[in-house]
């Protein structure tokens, strides 16, 4: 069965580092995302891309964070700059089309000391 | 905010017995979708019901979606221990799913 797949699945880095989280979303997938769900708290939004650019970001994606689809496979998470709470466990998840189900990732954790 | 919360925060029941949890939102949506995580893993999409959409059903899972009150319920019946994990709405629009808090239940043996 297809999957989502995220490297590394934990990357313990130090505050002000820039940091690569990378996504293989399932190939026929048109829209990717990026969450992240600090521990036990919710899921919440970063951000949506489709069709090479961003289609919607929530208030976190600030100038921190940035995507990119270098081919036609990867999609990647930067973050600049890391602070303490960027901690967290950031999830990719694909779709064929934006009501549907989302696929998501097994996550990479985050821990920013 | 369009995002739903659920209630309770957190469910305990044994095993065999059903689990009830209950999710509210607050503006129009497309859909809405209830999925599981066991601890430290990915979300795994459990049912999707369409906003035309009242009641829906999957092996011990059942959904209803009320549009008029902007909440929903997921039903498991018939718990095994294997269900113990968090279940979280949510609610598709803008080209992105919103997630709630999440219920985490526990299912004892």
């Amino acid at each position: 069965e297809p999957e989502v797949t995220q490297t590394p699945s934990h990357q313990v880095t130090q505050m002000g580092q820039e940091v690569i989280l990378r996504c293989v979303p399932i190939s026929n997938h048109l829209y990717f995302y990026w969450y992240r769900q600090i521990l036990g708290q919710k899921v919440e939004f970063l951000v949506s891309f489709y069709n090479n650019e961003i289609s919607e970001k929530s208030e976190i994606f600030d100038d921190q964070f940035s995507v990119e689809r270098p081919d036609g496979s990867n999609f990647t998470l930067k973050i600049r700059s890391t602070k303490l709470e960027d901690s967290a466990m950031y999830f990719c998840a694909s779709i064929t089309a934006w009501t549907g189900e989302l696929f998501f990732g097994e996550g990479s954790r985050l821990t920013v000391l | 905010s369009q995002q739903g919360e659920e209630d309770p925060q957190a469910l305990s029941i044994q095993e065999g017995e059903n689990a009830t949890m209950n999710c509210s939102y607050k503006t129009s949506i497309n859909n809405l979708q209830w999925y599981r995580q066991n601890s430290g893993r990915g979300l795994v999409h459990l049912i999707l019901i369409r906003s035309n959409e009242r009641e829906k059903h999957s092996g011990r899972l059942r959904v209803t979606l009320d549009t008029s009150k902007k909440s929903s319920s997921l039903l498991i019946t018939a718990s095994r221990a294997a269900d113990t994990a968090s279940y979280f709405c949510a609610t598709s629009n803008d080209y992105k799913l919103s997630f709630g808090a999440g219920t985490t239940v526990t299912v004892r043996a």
